[in-house]
């Protein structure tokens, strides 16, 4: 079956630093990738998706490149701000079905 | 474009008592999807709509958990009989409107069972 791993967090920065996430898949087919973020109590927010193999998403600052060579679907940023706090969620779906998320990874900016 | 919205926000209820959810998605979507996130834990597929046919239900969804989609436009996630094991936040995502995969999610409803 589909598979999504990420980076382990927490993740603590401080502001104006590079931020790389890591996610790996594993998955039948040929899924399009997301990254979803949710920010202290409120929803799922979608921040970025590719639908192919060496596509890049972008939005807001941040980008992730679909490699297919090696699975990977990492998120990065190279300045990160305070209001990035939040959780960041990895995620894959394949033929308009369900969405297999990995289990987040938590973000802390300081000032 | 409202977004997708989810009712109640919260619900807390006793062990044994059936509960009843309501997600509206976005108009133009034909695609529903029910998910589950308990904490620390992203959110894992319950089961999805394309208009008003159930395509797809995950093995996590018991017998105790029915979902509907009558006319093809809203949904309704039933629990019956609840368990301490069900206090979760339940999303409703929708998608289909731009001919991707993307889903685009509710604010969920935070459910716990005392």
């Amino acid at each position: 079956g589909n598979s999504v791993t990420q980076m382990e967090g927490p993740v603590t920065l401080s502001e104006e630093a590079f931020l790389t996430i890591n996610c790996t898949y594993t998955a039948t087919g040929y899924p399009s990738l997301f990254w979803y973020v949710q920010y202290p109590g409120e929803g799922l927010q979608l921040l970025l998706k590719a639908t192919k193999a060496d596509d890049k998403g972008s939005n807001k600052g941040f980008e992730a490149t679909y490699r297919k060579e090696t699975t990977s679907f990492h998120l990065e940023k190279g300045s990160v701000q305070v209001s990035d706090s939040a959780v960041y969620f990895c995620a894959l779906s394949t033929n308009a079905g369900k969405s297999t998320f990995g289990d987040g990874t938590t973000l802390t900016v300081k000032p | 474009d409202t977004g997708v919205s989810q009712d109640p926000r919260h619900k807390i209820t006793k062990r044994g008592q059936n509960v009843t959810f309501r997600c509206d998605p976005i108009s133009e979507h034909n695609r529903l999807y029910w998910y589950r996130q308990t904490l620390g834990q992203g959110p894992e597929f319950l089961t999805y709509f394309q208009n008003e046919a159930q395509l797809e239900k995950s093995r996590l969804l018991s017998d105790r958990f029915s979902a509907e989609r009558p006319k093809g436009s809203f949904s309704t996630l039933e629990i019956q009989r609840t368990e301490q094991g069900d206090s979760a936040m339940y999303l409703c995502a929708s998608g289909g409107g731009d001919g991707t995969d993307t889903q685009y999610f509710g604010p969920g409803t935070r459910l716990t069972v005392l």
